[in-house]
């Protein structure tokens, strides 16, 4: 079965340093991962994606993630951290192959950007 | 903006209630997925729709129930509500099974 467990609840970093959000997923085929943010009062936003064609995936507002099977990881990060980067992030697997629109979700991180 | 439309934005039940959300899907996608958002955790799949047929459902109880209208709009449904059926739920539209969703920003129950 499929799943993705987000490693920390709450991530605080300083305005200007460096994101990193950590997502383990177990999948018994070669996953479709993403991430998600859900801004307050606000829906979800895919943020990126990645479905085997390149490891480290870039996406958007200056995120990316990096794919590595061995550790089974699909973490996320970003250089610089902005006052807009504050919201709910999701790591998120596909339930089944080749079937979108079927998401197992984490249970998410709250990222809070100190100015 | 996604194009995704929720109505009510806010709904207060009491238990026992039945209740009707609605979804406006993106122009174009022809599949509406839902889901159940409670406090403090990720979204959980309750059901997709394709084409006006159910396409898919997670662990929820048959008291969950959905339709998809010929327009591609859908309907959930919860009959006999429960105090834990108080969530934020979530529609997401997309074309095919096409893995990008596009989601609304949802309508937030309150069932006491």
């Amino acid at each position: 079965a499929q799943s993705v467990t987000q490693l920390d609840s709450h991530v605080s970093v300083s305005e200007g340093t460096p994101v990193l959000l950590r997502c383990n997923y177990s999948s018994s085929y070669s996953p479709s991962l993403f991430w998600y943010v859900q801004h307050p009062n606000k829906g979800l936003q895919l943020l990126l994606k990645y479905t085997s064609a390149a490891t480290l995936v870039k996406g958007i507002n200056g995120f990316e993630a990096e794919f590595k099977k061995s550790e089974t990881s699909f973490h996320l990060t970003k250089p610089s951290a902005h006052m807009s980067d504050a919201a709910e992030y999701f790591c998120v697997v596909s339930a089944f192959y080749n079937q979108g629109g079927k998401l197992i979700f984490g249970q998410g991180t709250e990222l809070s950007v100190k100015p | 903006e996604t194009g995704v439309t929720q109505s009510p934005t806010h709904l207060i039940k009491t238990r026992g209630q039945q209740v009707t959300l609605r979804c406006s899907s993106q122009s174009g996608h022809n599949t509406v997925s839902w889901y159940q958002q409670a406090l403090g955790q990720g979204p959980q799949f309750i059901f997709q729709y394709y084409r006006e047929e159910e396409n898919g459902r997670g662990n929820f109880p048959p008291r969950f129930s959905g339709l998809q209208f010929p327009n591609y709009s859908s309907e959930l449904n919860v009959n006999a509500l429960e105090l834990d059926d108080s969530a934020l739920y979530l529609c997401a539209s997309s074309l095919g099974t096409e893995e990008k969703l596009f989601f609304g920003s949802g309508t937030q129950l309150s069932v006491l």
